[in-house]
């Protein structure tokens, strides 16, 4: 158990709307990162962070954008949800204490936008 | 080509049988290797990292051919309980830890 909790667990919202869904972590780890996994995709790097107030893009980070004020909460937003956006969210965190890459990964969020 | 790539599945096997997924890679520099596993509506949860020497847990065997960009997982004695999605990982490399998954192998063993 990594100690990693994400909130909410499930969300429905409209198109339009802002959405923000948070990941919060307890073992103090510099490294967190947000992933969206749908059907028929692997897991897609949203953002990550590899310290407070220090973030950067991924692989599919049009329409999100993220913030780290603390080592501990890493905050995923939807500044305009669109029906694209429904998905599975994960965060994540790297372990550079145990090896040099391995990622542990919160419950998720399942986001539907209607 | 995709930057890792696994066969889909599903993989339908009985209980006791050997069951092995093949990943490939395409980035030559990839430097750290990967399969997890995930279970239906669950997180991904680290199965076991994969060293260039392969390396063994228990039922399960990792596999790397650094020069043929190829990872596998062979699970010998498959239990019920190993019925799941199988992903192979891979990393860039760079200090942020970027993970590239394959879109995974999905395995269900019957009785």
């Amino acid at each position: 158990d990594a100690g990693i909790t994400q909130s909410p667990r499930h969300k429905v919202t409209e198109t339009g709307t802002p959405v923000t869904l948070r990941c919060h972590q307890t073992e103090n780890h510099r490294y967190m990162y947000w992933y969206r996994q749908d059907p028929g995709h692997g897991l897609r790097l949203i953002h990550y962070s590899y310290g407070v107030k220090d973030t950067d893009k991924g692989e599919v980070s049009d329409g999100y954008s993220v913030s780290r004020s603390k080592t501990e909460d890493f905050l995923l937003t939807l500044e305009s949800a669109t029906s694209s956006q429904t998905s599975v969210y994960f965060c994540a965190i790297r372990d550079t204490g145990r090896g040099r890459y391995e990622q542990y990964f919160g419950p998720g969020t399942r986001l539907t936008v209607t | 080509r995709k930057e890792v790539e696994q066969d889909p599945g599903p993989f339908n096997v009985p209980e006791g049988a050997t069951v092995a997924f093949n990943c490939t890679y395409s980035n030559s520099a990839s430097q750290s290797f990967f399969w997890y596993r995930q279970d239906c509506r669950k997180e991904p949860k680290l199965l076991m990292s994969v060293y260039s020497s392969g390396n063994e847990d228990g039922r399960f065997t990792a596999q790397l051919n650094r020069a043929s960009q190829y990872i596998s997982l062979l699970i010998r004695d498959s239990k019920l309980s190993d019925s799941a999605t199988y992903l192979c990982v891979v990393t860039p490399g760079g200090s942020q830890g970027n993970l590239i998954f394959g879109k995974g192998t999905k395995l269900s063993v019957k009785p």
